[in-house]
Formats: C-alpha cells, structure tokens, sequence
C-alpha cells in the first residue's frame, strides 16, 4: 500500500488478555517507530527499529511491553496481562534512509481494556 | 534534555483572520523541528519541518512556520485560516536516537 498499514484499527481487551498489534511499513523504510497516544495527550515514543534491530526501547513501560520486527518489515507490538492504563491509541510510525526524514504515520490502533 | 512546549492548549479563530499556533522547544545542538496535524481518527500527517537554512519553513495546505533561535521557538502560521483547518496540531523534536519528541497538542478551531 501506498501508507503504513496498522491493524485492527480497533481492539477491546480484558484485563489481563494478551494482545497483539500489527504495523506494516511504507516498503523501503527502514526506520520503525511505535508511539503510545493516550486521549488528549501527544504521542510518547515507546520504541524504535532500524531494520530488524531494535535501537531503542527507552520508552516501553514495563516487561509487559514487547515489540518486533524479525525481517525488517512488519513489526508487531505486543502487550501482555493487559491493564486499564493501557488504554490509548499505538501509532505506528516508518520513515526512509537520510537524517532528518519526516516520519510517516499509520491510523493506529485504538486499544480498550475492559 | 530535549523537550517541546505548546502553550496553548486551544486556539480558536475565524475563517479568513491569519493564525498562529505557538511551540518553544529545548534541544543541545541544532534543533530538527517538526509540525504534524491530527484529524479526528486519523493519524499524525507531515505538514512541514525545518532542518537548516531559511528561517521561514513553507509547507502543506498553505501552513508555514518561523524558525527563531535566540526565541527557541518554531510557531506555525497561515496567512488566512480556513474551517478545514480546524484539526489537533503537534509540535515534535527529533532526539537524538532519530525519535520524537511531541508536544501535547493544540486544539485549532476555526469558526465561519
């Protein structure tokens, strides 16, 4: 596709459900971002990819928090024994090779723990 | 520490009237400033960013915004606002490791 690709735009989980959120890349990027938006708040960096390794996870909340990115493409970010604080919108983020390349973002998916 | 402040939380004009939404930023070195807009459910699009060079960024749907260093700051202007317009506006940074850093937001609303 022509954008990055988040899915499900949508989940409910219930507290203490794994779930598992995908991103599919504008093809060519290399850079690979994952950022947590919660409701009228701007977006925390949670995580980055350059190909398939992982740079920097700085900003992941806990050991509940796993993303990855195994071929340098699609990555999946994982959260487990889900929490109501949880709640928030993951944008998923690629920009190409150069410094200072604007990053490109997905819809994201919108995550409810009930 | 790098760090972005939007200190407004709101800004509301009328259609036609010249806008401004503010951001100061706090960055060691040369700053790379960026400004993204929110539609509802929609993700973060590019409007435009500011690298080195002119101090005046031009960017898209008309937006601009003005890069000052002895203000630290990269306020982002239209000349003539439009109802379109209206969308949630963020300021970000680019820290050192290629993340960014956002503002938390300033609502845009323009009236008819």
């Amino acid at each position: 596709g022509a954008g990055v690709s988040q899915s499900p735009r949508y989940k409910v989980a219930k507290r203490g459900q794994d779930v598992a959120l995908r991103c599919d890349p504008i093809s060519g990027h290399v850079s690979l971002f994952w950022y947590q938006q919660a409701l009228g708040q701007g977006p925390e960096f949670l995580t980055y990819f350059q190909n398939e390794a992982q740079l920097d996870k700085s900003g992941l909340p806990s050991d509940r928090f796993f993303a990855e990115r195994p071929e340098g493409s699609v990555s999946t970010l994982k959260i487990q024994r889900t929490q109501q604080e949880d709640s928030a919108v993951y944008l998923c983020a690629s920009s190409p090779p150069g410094e200072a390349a604007e990053a490109f973002f997905g819809q994201g998916t919108r995550l409810t723990v009930v | 520490a790098q760090s972005v402040a939007q200190p407004e939380d709101q800004v509301n004009v009328a259609e036609g009237n010249p806008l401004t939404v503010k951001c100061t930023y706090s960055v060691s070195g040369n700053p790379y400033l960026f400004w993204y807009v929110q539609y509802p459910n929609r993700g973060l699009q590019f409007l435009l960013k500011y690298i080195t060079g002119d101090n005046l960024v031009k960017g898209s749907y008309g937006f601009e915004a003005e890069f000052n260093k002895s203000q630290t700051s990269f306020h982002l202007k239209k000349p003539s606002a439009l109802v379109s317009d209206s969308a949630l506006y963020f300021c970000a940074v680019r820290a050192a490791t290629d993340k960014l850093i956002f503002g938390t937001g300033t609502r845009l609303q323009v009236f008819p």
